[in-house]
């Protein structure tokens, strides 16, 4: 079975600073990998998904993730935090046909301090 | 509005009552999802249904049983209420029309239970 494991969960971060959050999964074939980010009181929102081709994508709210096959990572990054990318985020991995039954991590909580 | 929408947004109750969890979306997808939220767990499945005739067994059933009554439609029912089922639910829903590269899940708010 798979598993996504996300090393930190708590990052405090300056703002205007550069971010970097872990994730490493583990998943016998290719995976499809996921981060998704949690405000506050809301559901989840998809920042960005790899699925196949260039390993560096790019997502919403000027983040990027690269895919790193030998090092079974898909960490997430942000040149430049904005104070309201406070927020939990967390790393997903699914597979062919699973339609969605992602396994995610468990979580990142990311402060922004002003 | 919300294009999914789960009711009610917190719940308290007490051990052993039935609780049901509902959602409801107006995307007119045929996937929609049940996810459980604790903390330092991350999120975990608890059922899924690919269409109104498929429900299927998530990593964490045990406790739990789903009606999905309509496409729009997806309830998540606690026969007899536990403490260790005090959570954050999440309800969503997903599109595979798109091709597997375009489909992602679509979240509603959740529901903040509270088992006493």
């Amino acid at each position: 079975a798979q598993s996504v494991t996300q090393p930190d969960i708590h990052i405090t971060v300056s703002e205007g600073a550069s971010l970097e959050l872990r994730c490493n999964y583990s998943y016998g074939a290719t995976p499809y990998l996921f981060w998704y980010v949690q405000s506050p009181g809301q559901g989840l929102q998809l920042l960005l998904k790899y699925f196949s081709g260039d390993t560096l994508v790019q997502g919403i709210k000027g983040f990027e993730a690269e895919f790193k096959r030998s090092q079974s990572s898909f960490n997430l990054r942000k040149p430049s935090v904005h104070w309201s990318d406070a927020a939990e985020y967390f790393c997903a991995v699914g597979f062919t046909g699973g339609g969605n039954k992602l396994t995610f991590g468990t979580g990142t909580q990311l402060k922004v301090e002003l | 509005d919300a294009d999914v929408t789960q009711t009610p947004r917190n719940r308290i109750t007490k051990t052993g009552k039935r609780i049901m969890l509902e959602c409801s979306q107006t995307k007119g997808h045929d996937r929609m999802y049940w996810y459980r939220q604790d903390p330092g767990l991350g999120l975990r499945l608890i059922y899924y249904s690919f269409d109104v005739k498929d429900i299927n067994k998530g990593e964490i059933s045990d406790g739990y049983s789903v009606s999905r009554q309509a496409q729009a439609k997806f309830s998540l029912s606690l026969e007899s209420a536990i403490p260790n089922q005090t959570a954050l639910y999440f309800c969503a829903t997903s599109d595979p029309g798109q091709g597997l590269s375009n489909e992602k899940l679509f979240f509603g708010s959740g529901t903040q239970l509270s088992v006493l």
